[in-house]
């Protein structure tokens, strides 16, 4: 069974910095684009970060390019994303993203979603 | 703003047809495949359509994508009540090198 496991949400201050983690099981991590695509309340979908199979490759949103650093260990089939200079409008639900296929866009499995709320 | 444009709301009765559109550009839609999700209130969402027009394992037959040009449409035939749901639309753009999303429409079955 696929399953993709966020962690690391949290409460953050205002210019502060958070490390979330994406535990995969269940398909060969290392073959597989993963995402992250976030939530905030009341909100629509934004994604906010891509990375290859390989981690070659990665892309990021515009809105938090800069800040934000997506990479992933292969041998513990884990991604991450660290967040840095956090702003109040990055609350939000953050979700890590298996892709489905070759293609950008795709997301087939989505983790429950972490957290992060950012406040003083 | 979003890169992709849906309407914020769509209705229909039950066993209606009923469609929601996204609009997009040659960079993104135009382009590139079209990805569509659905999102029950306190879920994630669910991959719903893939590559235009394609669905999923388990994805009932009563949902169906299209695209044509820079516009691409979602298809909700037989609608149901837990058809009620939020439903978006996504592509990779070429010109942001990024996966953007529609806004979301919100489906309400009457």
């Amino acid at each position: 069974e696929v399953q993709v496991l966020e962690s690391g949400g949290g409460l953050v201050q205002p210019g502060g910095s958070l490390r979330l983690s994406c535990a995969a099981s269940g398909f060969s991590f290392s073959n597989s684009a993963m995402s992250w695509v976030r939530q905030s309340p009341g909100k629509g979908l934004e994604w906010v970060s891509g990375i290859s199979g390989s981690g070659d490759s990665t892309y990021y949103a515009d809105s938090m390019k800069g800040r934000v650093t997506v990479s992933r260990d292969n041998s513990k089939d884990t991604l991450y994303l660290q967040m840095n200079s956090l702003r109040v409008d990055d609350t939000a639900v953050y979700y890590c993203t298996k892709q489905e296929g070759y293609n950008w866009g795709g997301f087939d499995y989505w983790g429950q979603g972490t957290l992060v709320t950012v406040s003083s | 703003q979003s890169v992709l444009t849906q309407p914020p709301s769509a209705s229909g009765t039950p066993g209606q047809r009923v469609t929601i559109s996204c609009s997009g550009s040659s960079s993104n839609i135009g382009s590139n495949y079209v990805y569509w999700y659905q999102q029950l209130p306190g879920t994630a969402p669910k991959l719903l359509i893939y590559s235009n027009n394609q669905r999923p394992s388990g994805v009932p037959d009563r949902f169906s994508g299209s695209k044509s040009g820079t516009s691409a449409s979602l298809a909700i035939s037989g609608l149901r009540s837990e058809d009620e749901s939020d439903y978006y639309c996504a592509a990779w753009d070429d010109s942001l090198s990024g996966v953007v999303f529609g806004g979301g429409t919100k489906l309400t079955v009457l």
